[in-house]
């Protein structure tokens, strides 16, 4: 089965700095990944995934095979960007997309 | 708002009785997904449905849940027989496509559930 790490259950961060969330996976094949977000008293929401290869509020994310991994990155970290990051992928053959446990970034002003 | 609705925001029972969640999707998506998270894990698939039918079931959802989607509008979550290990948020999303699960999911806010 299909499985999803995100390794740290925290990140902090001063604004300005570089950040980089991490997120590995298991799968075996061309893996769909996305990441989804979610502010302070706000719902979950997609922020990007990697078949756009679109760049959001400035983070970008790719993918790579060799290390699957799809970590999310951001050059310059603003203090809204403090908030809950999910990695997720679709299980295969399946409607399902799993979830890594999240991990909590707090930008410092 | 014209985005996923649920109800009610919280819900606290007692261990044994039974509870009923709703979620309304929004109105042209045709797909609907139950998730459920507890504090400190990402949301776990629990059901999906492409309009009415309901087809594809996770091995969380007990016997003691059931959830249908009558004539492809909202959707309606029922736990039996509550127990502890029910208390989580239960989180609906929505979205439309005809395709895999690329498309985008939109949340709505969930239910939170506290079996006492």
């Amino acid at each position: 089965a299909q499985r999803v790490t995100q390794p740290e259950k925290l990140l902090s961060v001063f604004k300005g700095a570089p950040v980089e969330l991490k997120c590995n996976y298991s799968y075996s094949g061309s893996p769909e990944l996305f990441w989804y977000v979610q502010y302070s008293r706000q719902r979950l929401q997609l922020l990007l995934r990697h078949i756009s290869r679109e760049s959001i509020k400035g983070f970008t994310a790719d993918l790579n095979k060799g290390e699957t991994s799809f970590h999310l990155k951001k050059p310059f970290a603003q203090e809204e960007d403090s908030a809950m990051y999910y990695c997720a992928l679709p299980q295969g053959g399946s409607e399902k997309l799993v979830f890594g446990k999240g991990t909590k970034l707090t930008v410092n002003p | 708002d014209t985005g996923v609705s649920q109800n009610p925001r919280h819900k606290i029972t007692k261990r044994g009785q039974n509870v009923t969640f709703r979620c309304d999707p929004i109105s042209e998506h045709n797909r609907l997904y139950w998730y459920r998270q507890t504090l400190g894990q990402g949301p776990e698939f629990l059901t999906y449905f492409q309009n009415e039918a309901q087809l594809e079931k996770s091995r969380l959802l007990s016997d003691r849940f059931s959830a249908e989607r009558p004539k492809g509008s909202f959707s309606t979550l029922e736990i039996q027989r509550t127990e502890q290990g029910d208390s989580a948020m239960y989180l609906c999303a929505s979205s439309f496509g005809q395709r895999t699960i690329n498309e985008k999911l939109f949340f709505g806010s969930g239910t939170q559930l506290s079996v006492l």
